[in-house]
């Protein structure tokens, strides 16, 4: 167990639809990073937070938003879904801002489905 | 610009065989780590080992092993005497030392028939 908590599971909607994926991380640690993973693109990075803060942003689309919260969980927010989206997408969360010497601890992921 | 290239896309073994995973790196710098990290068929990403650029010491964990070397960009993976539990994704990743991104490789996928 990564210590890393990813709800919901599973989520299935409808194209059009907006859903919010969840992320808890490590206690102590102050980082969340969101990938998606799909079949044909492997391990694509999204967006990282440090702190309530965005530090880095990968191939995140503009229909996608992101926050941490002053609790440091963090939401993922997906909106009017296409069927592309339909993927795994993990929250993965570190101690430190930057990569260095701390590894990133991830979820189980939250699979989207869009039909 | 950063990159990490696994060249071998699917591996297939027979139990107790030797298997040695590929991972090949670009990047500028001087100081950067090494990741590799493990996809059961149950979806989750563990964490295996990291390495810093300093370090060339090839370093063993029980059944694996892992060869670092800066000479040709490498940091391959092996697992002896290979398991069905090994049968997974493995992936490979790069990070700088003031970066904020992991770059990954695209993966591995080991099958470990009994």
């Amino acid at each position: 167990d990564s210590g890393v908590t990813q709800t919901p599971k599973h989520l299935i909607t409808a194209t059009g639809q907006r859903v919010t994926l969840r992320c808890s991380p490590r206690s102590g640690d102050l980082s969340v990073y969101w990938y998606q993973q799909s079949l044909d693109q492997g391990l694509q990075f999204l967006i990282q937070y440090y702190n309530g803060e965005e530090r880095a942003k990968g191939n995140i689309l503009e229909r996608f938003s992101a926050q941490q919260f002053p609790d440091l969980h963090s939401e993922l927010n997906l909106s009017s879904l296409e069927l592309g989206d339909s993927a795994l997408y993990f929250c993965a969360s570190s101690v430190g801002t930057g990569s260095s010497n701390s590894p990133l601890h991830f979820g189980n992921g939250t699979r989207l489905t869009v039909t | 610009a950063q990159k990490v290239t696994q060249a071998q896309t699917e591996i297939s073994v027979v139990e107790k065989e030797d298997v040695t995973l590929d991972c090949v790196y670009e990047t500028r710098d001087t100081t950067y780590y090494l990741f590799w990290y493990k996809q059961p068929p149950s979806g989750e990403l563990v964490f295996l080992i990291r390495r810093n650029s300093f370090d060339e010491q090839n370093e063993i964990s029980g059944r694996y092993s892992w060869n670092f070397q800066k000479s040709t960009s490498s940091f391959n993976f092996t697992i002896t005497a290979s398991q069905v539990v090994d049968s997974a994704v493995y992936f490979c990743a790069l990070t700088q030392l003031l970066g904020n991104q992991f770059y990954f490789g695209t993966g591995t996928s080991l099958t470990v028939i009994p």
